[in-house]
C-alpha cells in the first residue's frame, strides 16, 4: 500500500510569510496527525482529525497555525505570518482505528520549514 | 508536570553487542507505550508497541519491557550492527477514544563495526 504522502519536501520563507503543507493520508486510515518536530527534540502533537472532525488541537498556536481536512481525506496545515521559531520539520502521520488507543502510526517523510 | 526522558542523548556501543534504551516517565498512566525509529531526514517508522498489562515485547533482535511500577520502559537490540544506527523514540499513549501519541525527545544509537 501507499504511504503517508508530504508535500513539499522542503521550504524556506522569510519571517512574516505564509506558507502551507499537504498531506495525504493511507487509504482507509480515519485518524490523521499533524506534528511538529524542531531540531533534537521529539515530535509535538499539533493536531488530530478524526475523519474530518478535529479531536485535539490543544497545543495548535491557532492565531498563525490552521488546518483542514476537507471530506475526511487529505489535510493543509497552513502557518501564517511564519515565526523563526517555526523552523522545525512538519511530520503528518495516519492510523486505523484502534480501541483503546492511537495504535501504530504511519509517518510521512516530512515538509523541512526554515524561516529566515 | 507530565515528563517523558530517555536516559541519553547519544548511545554509542561496538557492533555484536547489545544495546539498552530507556524511557523513563512521571505523571503520566499510559495504557500503551510504543518504539519507534527515526534515520536523518526522514519519518519515524514504529517499531513495537506494548500494553500497560503485558511485561515484555519481543520482535527478531528488538525486545521491550514496560514497568508500570517504575514507570519505565526498556528498549533493548542483541547483536546490534551499524545498520541499527539511527534515533529511536518512545511515545506513550495515554488510551482512550481520542488516541494520541507523546513522544521522548529521542536517543541517538550510533553502532561501530
Amino acid at each position: 500500500e501507499a504511504g503517508v504522502a508530504q508535500s513539499p519536501r522542503y521550504k524556506i520563507i522569510e519571517k512574516r510569510q505564509s506558507v502551507a503543507f499537504w498531506c495525504n493520508p493511507i487509504s482507509g486510515h480515519a485518524t490523521l496527525y499533524w506534528y511538529q518536530q524542531i531540531l533534537g527534540q521529539g515530535p509535538k502533537l499539533l493536531i488530530q482529525f478524526q475523519n474530518n472532525g478535529v479531536v485535539d488541537d490543544s497545543q495548535l498556536p491557532k492565531d498563525r497555525f490552521s488546518a483542514e481536512r476537507l471530506k475526511g481525506v487529505d489535510s493543509t496545515l497552513k502557518i501564517q505570518p511564519a515565526k523563526l521559531e517555526d523552523s522545525a520539520v512538519y511530520l503528518c502521520a495516519s492510523s486505523r482505528r484502534f480501541t483503546g488507543g492511537a495504535g501504530e502510526l504511519f509517518f510521512g517523510e516530512g515538509s523541512r520549514l526554515t524561516v529566515l | 508536570s507530565q515528563k517523558i526522558e530517555q536516559n541519553s542523548e547519544a548511545l554509542n556501543i561496538q557492533e555484536g553487542k547489545t544495546a539498552t534504551l530507556t524511557c523513563n516517565y512521571t505523571n503520566y498512566s499510559p495504557a500503551y507505550l510504543q518504539w519507534y525509529r527515526q534515520d536523518p531526514g526522514r519519518g519515524p517508522v514504529f517499531l513495537l508497541l506494548i500494553r500497560e498489562n503485558e511485561k515484555e515485547k519481543r520482535k527478531e533482535r528488538l525486545k521491550v519491557t514496560f514497568d508500570t511500577t517504575l514507570k519505565q520502559s526498556l528498549f533493548h537490540i542483541t547483536a546490534s550492527q551499524p545498520a541499527d544506527s539511527a534515533t529511536y523514540l518512545c511515545a506513550l499513549d495515554p488510551g482512550g477514544s481520542q488516541g494520541n501519541l507523546i513522544f521522548g525527545k529521542g536517543t541517538k544509537l550510533s553502532v561501530k563495526p
